[in-house]
């Protein structure tokens, strides 16, 4: 069973105009979300979190947004660039150890693409 | 300031075979995870160290062991090798928040 869920495998994007993925989750005790960026034949990059303590966090281009009552979370990339094409992944964690320190479970991913 | 480094990058196995991969934390970080990565999915959680002692452990059977050093490193041992086995292994390092992630070490079992 699948607790964090990317339902779309792909986006493709326009250079300059916004890119959103979107991650649902389905178990309430998840009390931290993080995104990660994957180039092939390289590991995943850390690019931003969220606490569930909050509904908003925000690091240049990239914005996380959290809404608890729908169990999803969404990643706005403002403006896309070519540079953004990867595999993003959406995590969570159970904070038993506080944080992101907890195991992170991983959706599957989407590959955005963005078009010059 | 290195990141969080693997070796090897590459390796094939026969299966049955035992296999042992290593990791190097980034500087200042003392917890080490291990997670696998088939293909065309997500990560997923082996285990996690924390001061020498396996803290945390996903669904992953006991052919799957490791190990961690007083300065911090870590190893990923399995045993009895299976087809099934063959996926990215990827080691995250953390100390108070997000946790980094190296760039890997691709396992094939033949």
């Amino acid at each position: 069973d699948q607790q964090v869920k990317q339902n779309s495998p792909s986006l493709s994007v326009q250079e300059g105009r916004i890119s959103i993925l979107n991650c649902d989750y389905t178990n309430s005790m998840f009390d931290y979300f993080l995104w990660y960026k994957k180039y092939p034949a390289e590991g995943p990059t850390f690019l931003i979190s969220i606490s569930s303590i909050k509904d908003k966090n925000e690091d240049g281009r990239f914005t996380v947004f959290l809404n608890k009552s729908a169990k999803h979370l969404s990643l706005h990339i403002v403006p896309s660039q070519p540079g953004d094409s990867a595999v993003y992944f959406c995590a969570a964690s159970k904070g038993q150890y506080g944080g992101s320190q907890g195991n992170l479970i991983f959706g599957k991913g989407t590959k955005l693409s963005v078009k010059p | 300031d290195a990141g969080v480094t693997q070796s090897p990058t590459h390796l094939i196995k026969t299966r049955g075979q035992q296999v042992t991969l290593r990791c190097s934390p980034k500087s200042g970080h003392d917890t080490v995870s291990w997670y696998q990565q088939a293909l065309g999915q997500g990560p997923q959680f082996i285990f996690q160290y924390y001061e020498e002692e396996e803290r945390q452990r996903g669904n992953f059977p006991d052919r799957f062991s490791g190990h961690q050093f007083p300065n911090y490193s870590s190893e990923l041992n399995v045993n009895a090798l299976l087809l099934g086995d063959s996926a990215l292994y990827l080691c995250a390092s953390s100390r108070l928040y997000e946790q980094y992630f190296g760039p890997g070490t691709r396992l094939t079992v033949t």
